[in-house]
C-alpha cells in the first residue's frame, strides 16, 4: 500500500520561531490537505492543495504541493502559543475521496 | 452549533460488549467517513458511505459495522468490543464539490 511519511514527529520551539514540516509519499497524490488537531478535538482543515507546485497561504501558514506530486510542506511563521497541537498531512488516494494520513507532527511552543 | 457532532464523547466498556458510536451532521453532505486514531499512527479509515444506500469498507473494517440511517446520520458499531479497539474515533463528512473532509470532535473509547 501507499506509504506516507511525515516528519519531524515532534518539535519544541520558542515563541516567534518559524516551523517547517513535510510529508513524503512513495506514490503520487492529486490533492494534499493539511489539518491541525487541538487536544481533545477533531482535526480542523488548514489548507488544501490541488495542483503540483501550488503555494497557498492561510494567515501565518504556508503550504506547498511538491512538483513531483509525492511531497508537501507546511510552514508556520512567527509561532505563537496557540499553534500548539498536532499537524497532519493527508493525501488523496483515489477518486472516491479516500485520504491517507501522515502520523502527525506534534508542535510545542514555549514562551 | 457544531456542523458535525459525535456521541458519546467518552465511553468505557468491557470486553465482549456491543457498543454504538453515533455521528450527525448539519452540513448537508452526502459523503461520511469513520476513522480510528491511535497514537503515532495518524487516522485510519474504517468505513465510508456516499449515500444512504452505499456503504464501503475502509482500511481496517474488521470488527466494525456501520449503519447509514439518513443522509445526516452515520453510526459505527463494535459488535463485540476487544481491548485493542481502545482508540479515538472520528466521523468526517465531505461535500460533492471538493475532497475536503470535515471532522467531528471525536469519541474516546476505552475497552477494558
Amino acid at each position: 500500500g501507499q506509504q506516507l511519511n511525515q516528519s519531524p514527529q515532534s518539535m519544541f520551539i520558542q515563541e516567534g520561531e518559524d516551523v517547517s514540516m513535510n510529508c513524503t509519499s512513495s506514490s503520487i497524490f492529486n490533492t494534499w490537505l493539511w489539518y491541525k488537531q487541538d487536544p481533545g478535538e477533531g482535526p480542523v482543515l488548514l489548507i488544501a492543495l490541488y495542483k503540483a507546485g501550488e503555494l497557498t497561504s492561510n494567515g501565518r501558514l504556508t503550504a506547498q504541493f511538491g512538483t513531483t506530486r509525492k511531497d508537501s510542506f507546511l510552514n508556520i511563521s512567527a509561532s505563537i502559543p496557540s499553534d500548539v497541537g498536532i499537524y497532519f498531512c493527508a493525501g488523496l488516494t483515489d477518486s472516491w475521496g479516500k485520504l491517507q494520513f501522515g502520523a502527525g507532527t506534534q508542535v510545542v511552543v514555549t514562551p | 452549533d457544531a456542523d458535525v457532532t459525535q456521541t458519546p464523547r467518552n465511553r468505557i466498556t468491557k470486553t465482549g460488549k456491543r457498543i454504538m458510536l453515533e455521528c450527525s451532521q448539519t452540513k448537508g453532505h452526502d459523503r461520511m467517513y469513520w476513522y480510528r486514531q491511535d497514537p503515532g499512527l495518524g487516522l485510519r479509515l474504517i468505513y465510508y458511505s456516499f449515500d444512504v444506500k452505499d456503504i464501503n469498507k475502509g482500511e481496517i473494517s474488521d470488527g466494525y459495522s456501520v449503519s447509514r440511517q439518513a443522509q445526516a446520520k452515520f453510526s459505527l458499531s463494535l459488535e463485540s468490543a476487544i481491548p485493542n479497539q481502545t482508540a479515538l474515533y472520528f466521523c468526517a463528512t465531505r461535500g460533492d464539490s471538493s475532497y475536503e473532509q470535515y471532522f467531528g470532535p471525536g469519541t474516546r473509547l476505552t475497552v477494558t
